[in-house]
């Protein structure tokens, strides 16, 4: 079983729509949980990082920890074509980030 | 505040070869990791070095090394290249690699083993 797991997609959605992207994981080493996005033959980015259950806001962006059913979720609302990439979830653990696998996200106009 | 950088950007390699990959952190940044990007694998820790000594180490073979620098630069070397190796090679640093230290990643080396 992998520390991360995570739904690969292709997850297709038309422009405006909220966006709904989970993960969940076996480690419960993991304190911190991250989401970054990557774009087709970039780097990944930095999106959103929380440490403790509940909720965090950043823009459009919304991550929610659920540490009690070890679930991670990230929320985009009024999703743009901008947002099409692959988004990555990962728990921080000595050191060393455990990814999962990438959930592809396709905006259409 | 520049970010990440990696060098060479594109590397084509034959199987048997080596190859040295560069890495040069955010600016004050003292912790680089390095991963291992490939379709089937998805996004793979290879170790993380902090103040030039190594903290952790990825489930690869011994062929993959690294090293930092004083500069807080760092390289790895993949010694006899495999087909399998083809991938994108990324490096990230942070701070200190605390817990909750956030990671940030550069774009990334993709290499090519014929």
């Amino acid at each position: 079983q992998k520390e991360v797991e995570q739904d690969p997609g292709p997850l297709s959605v038309p422009e405006g729509a909220i966006v709904s992207l989970n993960c969940t994981y076996s480690n419960s080493a993991f304190q911190y949980f991250m989401w970054y996005r990557q774009y087709s033959r970039k780097g990944p980015e930095l999106l959103m990082y929380t440490y403790s259950s509940g909720n965090k806001e950043d823009g459009r962006f919304t991550a929610q920890v659920d540490k009690s059913s070890k679930y991670i979720s990230l929320f985009i609302r009024d999703s743009q074509p901008s947002d099409s990439a692959t988004y990555l979830c990962a728990g921080d653990s000595s050191y060393k980030l455990i990814f999962g696998s990438g959930t592809r996200l396709l905006v259409r106009p | 505040k520049a970010g990440v950088t990696q060098t060479p950007r594109y590397l084509i390699k034959t199987r048997g070869q080596q190859v040295t990959l560069s890495c040069s952190p955010i600016s004050g940044h003292r912790s680089v990791s390095w991963y291992q990007q490939t379709p089937g694998q998805g996004l793979q820790f290879l170790f993380e070095y902090f103040s030039e000594t190594q903290r952790n180490k990825g489930n690869f073979p011994g062929r993959f090394s690294g090293r930092q620098f004083s500069n807080s630069r760092s390289e790895m070397n993949v010694s006899t290249l495999e087909l399998g190796d083809s991938a994108l090679y990324l490096c990230a640093s942070r701070r200190t690699g605390g817990f909750g230290d956030t990671q940030y990643f550069g774009p990334g080396t993709r290499l090519t083993v014929l």
